[in-house]
């Protein structure tokens, strides 16, 4: 069965410091995996993906993530984090013509 | 190039009515899916269609259905609305490359209101 995991509700950093939002999966072949961010009142927003090719995959915004085939995660970083980068985000999981699922979200919030 | 659109953009219903949204992907998207979004639950999947048909469905009931036109135009109906079905439906569209779905484009949403 195809799944998706973000194991914290919340993730809380001071501005200028790295963040990490945690996503882990479980799906049957190749997984394609997706990060989203949701800002208030506003629309979920792709922010970069890993199909194939070069484990670090780097996207909108300054973030980046690295697909990790053994451990089954796709963890979303940031070298320094905004006060703009708090917001709801999403990790997001399909394979081969599967269903595209995501997990359950996580909030960061970066305090000035 | 216009983005997905979704009409209406609120709703508000009381039990046992039904419901149709409406959704409009970006031009040239063929595949079309729907998800429920709620403040408990995340975003919950409904179903996808691919040139009308439907290719993946979630765990909902029956009351939750679908339909995809030509155009690739998608609509999705509840009936017999329960209060629980009060959410915000999103609609997301995207291109279908080398067999695997590429990154999804969502829509504004629906917030539909149930009483």
């Amino acid at each position: 069965a195809q799944s998706v995991a973000q194991p914290e509700d919340q993730v809380n950093v001071a501005e200028g410091n790295p963040l990490t939002v945690k996503c882990t999966y479980s799906v049957s072949g190749n997984p394609y995996l997706f990060w989203y961010v949701q800002y208030p009142n506003r629309g979920l927003q792709f922010l970069l993906k890993y199909i194939t090719g070069d484990n670090l995959v780097k996207g909108s915004y300054g973030f980046e993530a690295e697909f990790n085939k053994s451990q089954t995660s796709f963890h979303l970083k940031k070298p320094s984090a905004l006060v703009s980068d708090s917001a709801l985000y999403f990790c997001a999981v399909g394979s081969s013509a599967s269903k595209i699922i995501f997990g359950s979200g996580t909030r960061l919030s970066i305090r000035p | 190039k216009a983005g997905v659109t979704q009409t209406p953009r609120y709703l508000i219903k009381t039990r046992g009515q039904q419901v149709t949204l409406s959704c409009s992907p970006i031009s040239g998207h063929r595949s079309v899916s729907w998800y429920q979004q709620t403040p408990g639950q995340g975003l919950q999947f409904l179903f996808e269609y691919f040139s009308e048909t439907q290719r993946n469905k979630g765990n909902f009931p029956g009351r939750f259905s679908g339909r995809q036109f030509s155009n690739s135009r998608s609509e999705m109906n509840v009936s017999t609305l329960e209060l629980g079905d009060s959410a915000l439906y999103l609609c997301a569209s995207s291109l279908e490359l080398a067999g695997h779905t590429e990154e999804q484009f969502f829509g504004p949403g629906t917030r539909l209101t149930v009483l």
